[in-house]
């Protein structure tokens, strides 16, 4: 299985800042890598597919990047919403695998 | 826009079935690839199988002995069996809308309890 691992745990962020969140994969593949949203006591929301492109109605403050084994996600200027858990996940290869999440909180 | 809404028992003893059922609301179900996951805090968030409009399915290994996924195309449901629990099922079960191998759509998701 490919593992995928996220960092920081824990990112502690205030309103208005840029965060960075990481995620790194135990295989290298191509682009084949989501983000997802999650608030306490809701399902998961995706954010990104294919390392970078935007789901249907996600704000622009949110970007994805990278290939190979290290992908980034971006958030330019947080908003008080966007405190939540964001896990990856590759789509490369069976089984589908998510990180362990990142927490960003204030 | 299609919906999910997820139903089933939030409390199932040791050694017996867990069963959800998961309808499909404001689409065709030959859409997606129609997904079932769990997230528990000692393994996070898990894959555990799909089932495709014409009955084809795909199981996580390590549950394929236990576990049986199923589709009603003529109700808008899919189903999930897993056999012989325990405590170690417990855990937020999700019914997901799978396209492109990305988990597009969630239902609410049900908390499972295993319970001895």
């Amino acid at each position: 299985d490919i593992v995928m691992t996220q960092s920081p745990v824990t990112l502690s962020v205030s309103p208005g800042e840029r965060a960075t969140l990481s995620c790194r994969a135990s295989q290298s593949f191509s682009l084949k890598l989501a983000w997802y949203q999650q608030k306490p006591g809701q399902a998961p929301r995706l954010l990104i597919y294919d390392a970078s492109t935007r789901a249907t109605g996600v704000a622009a403050r949110f970007s994805g990047s990278g290939s190979g084994t290290e992908f980034t996600l971006t958030i330019s200027s947080l908003q008080s919403e966007d405190f939540a858990i964001y896990y990856c996940q590759q789509y490369h290869a069976w089984p589908l695998t998510f990180g362990g999440g990142t927490k960003v909180e204030v | 826009q299609v919906q999910l809404q997820q139903s089933g028992p939030g409390l199932v003893k040791s050694s017996e079935t867990l069963s959800l059922t998961c309808t499909v609301s404001g689409g065709p179900m030959r859409s997606h690839h129609w997904t079932w996951l769990r997230q528990s805090p000692g393994k996070g968030l898990e894959w555990i199988g799909y089932v495709y409009s014409s009955g084809t399915t795909h199981y996580r290994s390590s549950l394929e002995s236990r576990l049986s996924i199923s589709i009603d195309t003529s109700q808008s449901q899919f189903f999930l069996n897993l056999s012989s629990v325990t405590a170690a099922d417990t855990a937020v079960y999700y019914c997901a809308g799978l396209y492109s191998n990305v988990f597009e759509i969630w239902g609410q998701g049900t908390m499972v309890t295993v319970s001895s």
